[in-house]
This record gives structure tokens, C-alpha cells and sequence, in this order.
């Protein structure tokens, strides 16, 4: 049963401290997505990529945030320095875009990490 | 700004009562999907309707889309206590993957 996994699920730091989420996407797909969710905003796409190249940032606080992917397995989203702000649930999602398609495809997430900035 | 706002916020029914969420737009489409997320969890997709298409079927989810309106709903028929969770619509411009979410509804569903 394919999965998107996430870790850490649960993280409480310090304001000030750097924060790595870290994100498993399912095999084999192509696009990767963070999001952060809130109950005052809701949920908000932060960056995502498509074949491991960034696509869209727009929605990072870009001092603070960076995206990457290392390689097709892994997905991780930097915070530094964290801010009591930052605190929400941040989500991976992974799908698969095919060429022809027209919009957006299907989206898997992930469990989230739970993010505590104190 | 949000591409799809629910509504309603909230609702709550009785179990084998019928629960219906209604979503707008902004854009033109290329298509839109229905997210369910249980408490603490990620998002399920449910659902994908194309803009050509006006109603799709799954299960006990029925979706409807309506481009001149820039609207959908989504009806769950003889609603479980299990079906309780938030509902998302989620939409995106054409030839872009992006998707954005609305704010949701929050469906309680009492035994």
C-alpha cells in the first residue's frame, strides 16, 4: 500500500532553532507539494516541485523557508530560524503529472508534522 | 486569495440523512476535486470531475459541477457516523499542478 511518509510527526523546538521536515513521496511519482495548515488561514501550498525542479514558491517566506529535493525519494522543507509563527501542521502531498494532462492532477498526502515553535 | 470557499462551515445531521456541501470558484478550470481530512490526519482524495462533466458518481458521493456558475456540490447519501470529518473543495488554474484548497466544511455526523 503506497504511502506518503512524513517525519518528524511531532516536533517542539525553541524560537530560533532550525526545523527539518522531511518527506517521502510515493514511488514514481513526479510532483511534490508542502503545504501548511492552520486554523486561522487554512491550508496554504507553500512550494512544489515536478521532477525534483522547483515550480513554485510563491507561497514561502522566502528568509526563512527553503524546499528542496535531493534526490526522486526525498523532500525536505527548512525552517531557520523558526519563529512562534511557523507553528501549524505541515503537509507533503505527491501525484503524478502526465504529459497531456491539463490541470492539476490527483494529490496523496501525507500524515503531516505537527510543528510547535515555542 | 482562495480559489474555493465552502459552505456551509459547518454541519451537522443524523446517521441515514443525506449531507450536502456546496463550493465556489473564482477561475476557469480545468478540473476539481473533493478532500476529505479526519482529525489530525492528512487529506483523502475523494473525487475528480472534469469541467466537461456536470455529475459524477462514487459510492455514496455524488458530485455536481456547474462552470457557468463556478460551482460544485457534493452530496453524501445515507451519511455514517465515519463520514465525520472536513470536506475540501480544491481547484487550480489550467496547465499548472497546483491545487487550492478551500476553507472546508466540517460535517458531524451523530449515531
Amino acid at each position: 500500500d503506497a504511502r506518503v511518509t512524513q517525519t518528524p510527526r511531532h516536533k517542539v523546538t525553541e524560537m530560533g532553532q532550525e526545523v527539518t521536515m522531511r518527506c517521502q513521496p510515493i514511488l514514481g511519482h513526479n510532483t511534490v507539494f508542502w503545504y501548511r495548515q492552520t486554523m486561522m488561514q487554512g491550508l496554504e501550498l507553500l512550494a512544489y516541485f515536478r521532477n525534483r525542479a522547483p515550480l513554485d514558491d510563491s507561497g514561502m517566506p522566502k528568509d526563512r523557508f527553503s524546499a528542496e529535493m535531493p534526490d526522486a525519494t526525498l523532500a525536505t522543507l527548512k525552517i531557520q530560524p523558526s519563529e512562534p509563527r511557523d507553528s501549524a501542521v505541515y503537509f507533503c502531498a505527491s501525484g503524478f503529472r502526465g504529459e497531456g494532462l491539463a490541470g492539476p492532477s490527483t494529490q496523496y498526502f501525507g500524515p503531516g508534522t505537527r510543528l510547535t515553535v515555542l | 486569495s482562495q480559489q474555493g470557499e465552502e459552505d456551509p462551515q459547518a454541519l451537522s445531521i443524523q446517521e441515514g440523512e443525506n449531507a450536502t456541501m456546496n463550493c465556489s470558484y473564482k477561475t476557469s478550470i480545468n478540473n476539481l476535486q473533493w478532500y476529505r481530512q479526519n482529525s489530525g490526519r492528512g487529506l483523502v482524495h475523494l473525487i475528480l470531475i472534469r469541467s466537461n462533466e456536470r455529475e459524477k458518481h462514487s459510492g455514496r458521493l455524488r458530485v455536481t459541477l456547474d462552470t457557468s456558475k463556478k460551482s460544485s456540490s457534493l452530496l453524501i447519501t445515507a451519511s455514517r457516523a465515519a463520514d465525520t470529518a472536513s470536506y475540501f473543495c480544491a481547484t487550480g488554474p489550467y496547465n499548472t499542478d497546483k491545487l487550492i484548497f478551500g476553507t472546508g466544511t466540517r460535517l458531524q455526523v451523530f449515531p
